[in-house]
């Protein structure tokens, strides 16, 4: 069974600094999918990015950027240019066909201090 | 273009009783998916619905029930609700279901929290 692994519930980043989410997965599948979800208190789930297994090229959205290591098999989730918004929890997801359903991590706890 | 939409926000039951649970997904979205979100188990899939069949469930007790309409809209069912069923119950939409033609993710909307007393 594929298991996602997120060794971080806290973390704690200076406002514009620059802060790395870990996120390691398992799956014996080639072909998935990788995300990473933003949750704030207001609960609802934003999708912050996407990776596509067979991509060798990291996925990058304005400041948020993955380091995609397949063969590790290892999805870190870079913020830059911290900012107060950030703040939240951050949930790291794999998703393969063959179950057709999102597996999360246990999430990772951001606070941006000012 | 509106969002997934759930209702009602907030729930309180009693222990023994059902609740009904609804999701309208994005517009063209015909895959929804149920999460129940607790502080312990974190994020657990429920199960999936696809053009009014469920395509995938996850490892819930048979209270725990759902179903899709024709408009793509989804409803969960949770009989003799217990304490433990208290939890964040997320709704998510999304344009396919499984591989083919590329997943671009689930679009969640904001839950219904629901407390069992």
């Amino acid at each position: 069974a594929q298991t996602v692994t997120q060794s971080q519930p806290e973390m704690s980043v200076q406002e514009a600094e620059t802060v790395t989410l870990s996120c390691t997965y398992d799956t014996s599948e080639s072909d998935y999918y990788l995300f990473w979800y933003k949750q704030p208190p207001s609960r609802q789930m934003i999708l912050v990015i996407r990776q596509e297994a067979y991509k060798q090229q990291n996925a990058t959205e304005n400041r948020f950027s993955v380091n995609f290591q397949k063969a590790a098999k290892s999805f870190s989730l870079k913020i830059s240019d911290s900012q107060l918004g950030d703040a939240a929890m951050y949930f790291c997801a794999y998703y393969g066909g063959s179950q057709g359903n999102l597996i999360f991590g246990k999430g990772t706890k951001l606070s941006v201090k000012p | 273009k509106a969002g997934v939409t759930q209702t009602p926000r907030y729930l309180i039951k009693t222990r023994g009783q059902q609740v009904t649970l609804s999701c309208s997904p994005i517009s063209g979205h015909r895959s929804v998916s149920w999460y129940q979100q607790t502080p312990g188990q974190g994020l657990q899939f429920l199960f999936e619905y696809f053009s009014e069949t469920q395509r995938n469930k996850g490892n819930f007790p048979g209270r725990f029930s759902g179903r899709q309409f024709s408009n793509s809209r989804s409803e969960m069912n949770v009989s003799t609700l217990e304490l433990g069923d208290s939890a964040l119950y997320l709704c998510a939409s999304s344009l396919v279901s499984g591989g083919t033609g590329g997943f671009y993710g689930y679009t969640f909307g904001s839950g219904t929290r629901l407390t069992v007393v």
